[in-house]
């Protein structure tokens, strides 16, 4: 099982739509959780971190469920420019960071 | 925000030739650097961690003779691909924390010919 998994995607979607990502980890242990973005041959860039109790930065919001070592990504009215990669990360004791497999979305007009 | 300068941002070498890649932390001190490797359309795959003063722990299935990592001060942590193949043909790209955020270099694009 890997560490880290995450929707396969890609989710296709018009522009104004409401989509959300799911993505679950098996290190009960894992300490932090944080949504990337990665564009296409770009490096990933901080999006958001993700806290217990939830959290929501414009359209964005993460949540976090450690009984069920789930993770949530939830983009409300979504933009053509909200089309990228979207990487769901955790991270253990000693910085160890591990990414999952990223879901691709398409954003069209 | 902290920033990662990653050297060069893409090369091209012969088969067999070995390439050096650095990962330089610009404002602020990693004595912990990553690094990763990314194939088209897969994830980001942790290949190493690199510690300042000591030996990089890799990651299982990771040639420690073939992806040689030196981290000799706080700033500067160097991947070296000794002995290149076309299969080593990837994005590599590192990462130092600050505080709970990672920070990535620009990544560097390797194509062995």
């Amino acid at each position: 099982r890997k560490e880290v998994e995450q929707d396969p995607g890609p989710f296709n979607v018009p522009e104004g739509a409401t989509v959300a990502f799911n993505c679950t980890y098996s290190n009960s242990a894992s300490q932090s959780f944080f949504w990337y973005r990665q564009d296409c041959r770009k490096e990933p860039k901080l999006l958001m971190s993700v806290y217990s109790s939830g959290n929501e930065d414009g359209r964005f919001t993460a949540q976090l469920n450690r009984a069920s070592q789930y993770i949530s990504l939830l983009i409300r009215d979504s933009k053509l420019s909200d089309s990228a990669t979207y990487l769901c990360v955790v991270s253990s004791g000693g910085f160890k960071t591990i990414f999952g497999a990223g879901t691709r979305l398409f954003v069209k007009a | 925000g902290a920033v990662v300068s990653q050297h060069p941002s893409w090369v091209i070498c012969k088969s067999g030739t070995s390439v050096k890649i650095e990962c330089r932390s610009l404002d602020f001190q990693a004595t912990t650097m990553f690094w990763y490797r990314q194939f088209p359309k897969q994830s980001l795959m942790l290949m190493a961690t690199s510690n300042e003063g000591s030996k990089a722990t890799y990651e299982q299935g990771v040639e420690k003779d073939k992806f040689l990592i030196n981290h000799a001060s706080l700033t500067l942590s160097t991947l070296t691909v000794t002995s290149a193949h076309p299969e080593d043909s990837s994005f590599y790209i590192c990462s130092a924390r600050e505080g709970r955020e990672a920070f990535f270099g620009q990544g560097t694009r390797l194509t062995v010919v």
